[in-house]
């Protein structure tokens, strides 16, 4: 069965710290790939996406993510997060319809 | 910047009664999604439109829930009658291509 995995539930950063969110997808074929983060109150927005082309995406707020096709996966990074991170961070994949991860919790200490 | 508007954005009902959601995308995107969102898991696709036509209903409890889009603009989602495990998150998101989604705040759902 086609399936998102997020490895972490909850990870808890101290600010300047680095930060990696795994995701994991069992789809066959060409995927599209996007994160997605929920602040605390407020509805699901687009972080980064990735169709085709360059690997490695860039997106908002000095995110990037990387898509290894042989490794079936799309990780996401931050060099450095603020405390203004903290929020649930979801991961999803789409082929013909959209699956979504379980999600990540954040919590980043000031 | 256009966003996608969902009323009400709570909502309190008792079992066996119906209830009703409302979600009018961003002007001009011809998908519309509604999803369920389990509190700790990740939103789960309920029914997809493109413009007034279903494409995906699968996952769908067709016995109790229904939705619609009459005229390929705003949609409702219906459930009747409301259980107890139908406490969740309602999403609804759009998108011009089938790619990106863009979600609206939710209408949050208790059934008591």
């Amino acid at each position: 069965a086609q399936s998102v995995s997020q490895h972490n539930h909850h990870v808890i950063l101290s600010e300047a710290a680095s930060l990696e969110l795994g995701c994991n997808y069992s789809y066959g074929g060409t995927v599209n790939l996007f994160w997605y983060v929920q602040y605390p109150g407020q509805h699901l927005q687009l972080l980064l996406k990735y169709f085709s082309g360059d690997p490695l995406v860039k997106g908002i707020k000095g995110f990037e993510a990387e898509f290894i096709k042989s490794k079936f996966s799309f990780n996401l990074r931050k060099p450095s997060v603020q405390w203004s991170d903290t929020a649930e961070y979801f991961c999803a994949v789409s082929n013909n319809d959209m699956r979504f991860g379980a999600g990540t919790r954040l919590t980043v200490k000031p | 910047e256009a966003e996608v508007a969902q009323s009400p954005r709570y909502k309190i009902t008792e079992k066996s009664q119906a209830v009703a959601f409302w979600c009018d995308p961003i002007s001009g995107h011809a998908t519309l999604y509604w999803y369920r969102q389990i509190l700790g898991q990740g939103p789960e696709l309920l029914v997809q439109f493109q413009d007034e036509s279903v494409v995906d209903d699968s996952q769908l409890p067709k016995d109790r829930f229904s939705a619609e889009r009459l005229k390929g603009v705003d949609s409702t989602l219906k459930i009747q009658p409301a259980e107890l495990g139908d406490s969740a998150m309602y999403l609804c998101a759009s998108s011009q291509n089938r790619n990106e989604q863009y979600f609206g705040p939710g209408t949050r759902l208790t059934v008591t």
